[in-house]
């Protein structure tokens, strides 16, 4: 069975300090995706990220970067030099290659980015 | 493109009463979805159809919901009798990609969200 685990409920930082989200998976499959969605305040869920399993190359996008190891099947997320606007809910999300499209999302971990 | 759109975006209703929503997939994407979202439970998948098919309905919580998507651009998820415990945020949900394995998975792009309040 397919499981995400966001261990980190809430975190709270200054801005301009760094900020990892940690997320941990589970999956029998050898083809699965990886996702990183926010959601702000305004309740929208907004795509950020897709990793396929087959690629571990880490991703840097911005401010935003994403350490993705298979050896400890975790898929972490790193907000260098915070800001007021990165203050949302995050959640990392699964879905395996077989049929299902499935989407399973983790609890999420709040952040919040004080000035 | 508009995105997702989903009506109403907010709904407040008393138990017993029917409540329909509604979803319009970005035109295009032939995977529909629908997620609810609540402070207990998280966001957890209620149905997703396929072309118009619905292809894993394990999430549908019990008997009163149900849902339909009579074509590519329109879909909806009905809940009767509504009780309180259904108050939560619905998700409509559409991606470009189909079920075959192979051909690799891009992101679910979602809706607003309808915020319902079952009293």
């Amino acid at each position: 069975a397919q499981k995400v685990t966001q261990a980190q409920t809430e975190i709270s930082v200054v801005e301009k300090e760094d900020v990892t989200l940690d997320c941990v998976y589970e999956t029998r499959d050898t083809t699965y995706y990886l996702f990183w969605y926010k959601q702000p305040p305004s309740g929208e869920l907004v795509f950020l990220i897709r990793r396929n399993s087959f690629d571990e190359q880490n991703e840097i996008s911005g401010r935003y970067s994403w350490n993705f190891q298979k050896s400890t099947s975790s898929f972490n997320f790193t907000i260098t030099a915070s800001q007021v606007v990165d203050s949302a809910v995050y959640f990392c999300a699964l879905s395996e290659g077989g049929g299902s499209e499935k989407l399973v999302f983790g609890k999420g971990t709040k952040l919040t980015v004080n000035p | 493109d508009a995105g997702v759109i989903q009506s109403p975006r907010h709904e407040v209703t008393e138990m017993g009463q029917e409540v329909t929503l509604r979803c319009k997939p970005i035109s295009g994407h032939n995977s529909l979805f629908w997620y609810r979202q609540t402070m207990m439970r998280g966001l957890e998948l209620l149905i997703y159809f396929n072309n118009n098919v619905p292809i894993d309905d394990s999430g549908m919580p019990e008997d009163r919901f149900s849902a339909k998507m009579p074509n590519a651009s329109f879909s909806t998820l009905k809940i009767q009798p509504s009780e309180p415990r259904d108050s939560a945020v619905y998700f409509c949900a559409s991606s470009p990609l189909g079920v075959a394995r192979g051909q690799g998975r891009t992101e679910a792009f979602f809706g607003q969200g309808t915020r319902l309040t079952v009293v």
